[in-house]
C-alpha cells in the first residue's frame, strides 16, 4: 500500500513552546491531507482537513489559530501546535488521500508530550 | 451524516479460532467501507475496503469483510487468528468516497495462545 510518513515520532517540549509536525505522502500525490488527535483509549478526532494550495478546514471546536496548518505541496502537510500547553499533549496522526486508489493512507503518528 | 458502530469494544479468541469484528454503518448515499488496524504507538494500518463489486472483500494479513446492504454491516473476519493478531482495529466510511472518513470508537482484539 500507499506509505505516508510523519516526523518527528516523539516531541517532548516545555509549555509555551511551538511544535511543527510533517506529513509526507512518499509514493503518491495527495491533494488532500487530514489531520487527526487520538486521546488514549479512544477513537480518532478530526481536527482539521487541508487541501493543497488553500486553507485548511478546521472541525467545530478546534482552534486554527493554535494548529496551524499548512500544506504547500501535493506531498507535504505541516501541523505547528502553536504556543504548546500540557492539554496539547496528544497523539497527532496525519492522513493522506490517495484520489486513484480513493484510500486514506495514515502515517505512524507522533507522540507530543508538553511539561 | 453518515456513522460506524463497532458494537464490541474487546473481543478474545484463542489462537486458531475464527474471529469476527462487527461493524455497522449508516450512510445516505453509496457506503465506501474500511477496516485499518492499530498497533501501539503506531498509526493506521490500511486492510481492506468496499466501494464495489464483490461483496467479499479480501484484504491484508488473512482478513476479508463481507459487505451486507440489507443489514448495514461491515464485519471483519479472518479464518484462523493469530497471536500477532491482537491489536485495535477500525471501520471507517465515507458517503460515496467524498472525505472525511467516519470511524468507529474501535474493537480491541486480544488472541490467546
Amino acid at each position: 500500500g500507499a506509505v505516508v510518513s510523519q516526523h518527528p515520532s516523539r516531541v517532548i517540549c516545555k509549555s509555551g513552546t511551538s511544535v511543527k509536525i510533517e506529513c509526507r505522502s512518499l509514493d503518491f500525490q495527495a491533494t488532500t491531507m487530514f489531520w487527526y488527535r487520538q486521546f488514549p483509549k479512544q477513537s480518532l478526532m478530526l481536527m482539521a482537513t487541508s487541501n493543497e494550495g488553500s486553507k485548511a478546514t478546521y472541525e467545530q471546536g478546534v482552534e486554527k489559530d493554535k494548529f496551524l496548518i499548512n500544506h504547500a505541496s501535493l506531498t507535504l502537510s505541516t501541523l505547528t501546535v502553536t504556543s504548546a500547553h500540557p492539554e496539547d499533549s496528544s497523539f497527532y496522526i496525519c492522513s493522506a488521500r490517495d484520489v486513484y486508489q480513493e484510500t486514506q493512507y495514515f502515517g505512524p503518528g507522533t507522540r507530543l508530550l508538553v511539561l | 451524516a453518515q456513522s460506524v458502530a463497532q458494537p464490541e469494544d474487546q473481543v478474545n479468541v484463542a489462537e486458531g479460532n475464527p474471529l469476527t469484528v462487527k461493524c455497522t454503518y449508516s450512510v445516505s448515499g453509496n457506503p465506501y467501507l474500511f477496516w485499518y488496524v492499530q498497533y501501539p504507538n503506531r498509526g493506521l494500518q490500511f486492510l481492506l475496503k468496499y466501494i464495489t463489486g464483490d461483496n467479499l472483500v479480501k484484504g491484508s494479513y488473512g482478513f476479508e469483510a463481507e459487505f451486507n446492504k440489507s443489514q448495514t454491516s461491515f464485519h471483519l473476519k479472518k479464518p484462523s487468528a493469530l497471536v500477532s493478531d491482537s491489536a485495535l482495529y477500525f471501520c471507517a466510511v465515507s458517503d460515496s468516497g467524498n472525505p472525511p472518513l467516519v470511524f468507529g470508537k474501535g474493537t480491541r482484539l486480544s488472541v490467546i495462545a
